[in-house]
């Protein structure tokens, strides 16, 4: 049965750090995985899908990379700003007709 | 182009009572994934419907059921309502169901039962 971790759980840092946000899945066998943000309260918004064949996918200060044999994935965020404090998700999916998996969440907080 | 819409955005409830929830996916997406959000289970998948067929279900009880339309609008219904029931419900659309496209999630419609 596919787990999803995410470590750490909370993080608060100051503007302007560069953040590193980890995900681990324990069967490696995935289709894709996709980050998201949630605001509280509110729905999720996509960030980044990275297919299985992908080691990263970039958006503007976005990263994410992808090692599927040692089931990890790393979210980078650049230069961190107040207006990135929200849930980070990742998930995964099995094949492409499978449902999302979702990791514990990791709360950020970046205060000015 | 308009995101996923879900309605209503709030809800409140009383045991016993039976509640549906609408999803309306994005133009052209013909999947839509249901999901359940509680602060002690997390993320928790309900069930997927694409072309109008249920393609996939989680582990929910028989009191969780959906439809989709022929306009790959759909609906969650739940009856029999229980204080558990509690939460945010998500759904998400895809184009073509599956993997490879990405999902979009709607804003959710926050369920209280008292």
């Amino acid at each position: 049965k596919q787990e999803v971790t995410q470590i750490p759980a909370a993080l608060s840092v100051p503007e302007g750090e560069n953040l590193v946000l980890n995900c681990s899945f324990t069967d490696s066998a995935i289709y894709n995985l996709q980050w998201f943000r949630q605001d509280p309260g509110k729905g999720l918004t996509s960030l980044l899908l990275i297919q299985s064949s992908q080691r990263e996918q970039t958006s503007g200060r976005l990263n994410a990379s992808l090692d599927k044999s040692s089931g990890r994935s790393t979210l980078y965020i650049a230069a961190s700003q107040p207006g990135d404090s929200a849930t980070y998700l990742c998930a995964v999916r099995r094949d492409n007709t499978d449902k999302l998996i979702f990791g514990t969440g990791t709360r950020l907080q970046v205060f000015p | 182009k308009a995101g996923v819409t879900q309605t209503p955005r709030y809800l409140i409830k009383t045991r016993g009572q039976q509640v549906t929830l609408s999803c309306s996916p994005i133009s052209g997406h013909r999947s839509v994934s249901w999901y359940q959000q509680t602060p002690g289970q997390g993320l928790q998948f309900l069930f997927e419907y694409f072309s109008e067929t249920q393609r996939n279900k989680g582990n929910f009880p028989g009191r969780f059921s959906g439809r989709q339309f022929s306009n790959s609008r759909s609906e969650m219904n739940v009856s029999t309502l229980e204080l558990g029931d509690s939460a945010l419900y998500l759904c998400a659309s895809s184009p073509i169901g599956g993997g490879y496209n990405e999902q979009f999630f709607g804003p959710g419609t926050r369920l209280t039962v008292l």
